[in-house]
């Protein structure tokens, strides 16, 4: 069964760092782009960047960029989303899904991880 | 960035009925586009890939549509489980984006 498993919630002050992770099983992790996505508290999901494991090639969307960090480490299986400063505006849950490509064109996010809540508060 | 506009916010309809939630992208995305439902305290669930393909597992009363700028998904009848919210995703370009996302709730 392919799968993605995220890391337990977490509460943070502002100001901490902070590293989630996904693991997939059951497929080759190395050869499938994995995106993060996140939802604030009562609102809808907002994609944050996407990670190519085997090369560890990422793209952020602008709105992320310099605020998060998505790293891979392709030999245990792992994606990572990481704060190096937490604020209390990051207090979502953070979700990875799995990008499945076909052909030239086609893509689909699935699976999905169950979702990492993070709380930033003083 | 591409922008998608999806209508309605929130929608009101009772088992049986047929619903159609509409997306809207601001540039054209050919037929690069997803349908996810999402349920209260659960991750996102593929429904409906490149704009009309059903995803293997999901009930064939779901259908979408559309190319360009133009989408749509319906139910062809409402099932109680049915009822989430549901949100477009175009994976044309990035960054990409997702609708606001639509409340189906029941009347």
């Amino acid at each position: 069964e392919v799968q993605l498993v995220q890391s337990g919630a977490e509460v943070k002050k502002p100001g901490e760092s902070l590293k989630i992770s996904c693991k997939g099983s059951g497929y080759n992790f190395s050869n499938y782009w994995i995106a993060w996505v996140r939802q604030m508290p009562g609102k809808g999901l907002e994609w944050m960047g996407i990670i190519y494991p085997g090369d560890s090639d990422a793209t952020y969307s602008p709105s992320f960029q310099g605020q998060v960090t998505i790293s891979a480490d392709k030999s245990i299986s792992t994606a990572y989303l990481q704060w190096s400063s937490l604020k209390a505006s990051d207090t979502a849950m953070y979700y990875c899904a799995r990008r499945h490509d076909y052909g030239d064109s086609i893509n689909w996010f699935d699976p999905w991880g169950q979702g990492t809540l993070v709380t930033v508060s003083s | 960035a591409i922008q998608m506009t999806q209508s309605p916010s929130s929608l009101s309809a009772s088992v049986g009925d047929r619903v159609t939630i509409t997306c809207r992208a601001s540039q054209g995305i050919r037929n690069d586009l997803g349908w996810y439902q999402q349920k209260p305290g659960k991750a996102p669930k593929l429904l409906i890939y490149g704009a009309s393909s059903l995803q293997s597992g999901v009930p064939s009363r779901f259908s979408g549509s559309g190319s360009g700028t133009d989408f749509t998904l319906t139910i062809s009848s409402l099932q109680p489980e049915d009822f989430a919210t549901y949100y477009c995703l175009q994976d044309y370009n990035y960054p990409y984006s997702f609708g606001q996302g639509t409340k189906l709730e029941i009347k």
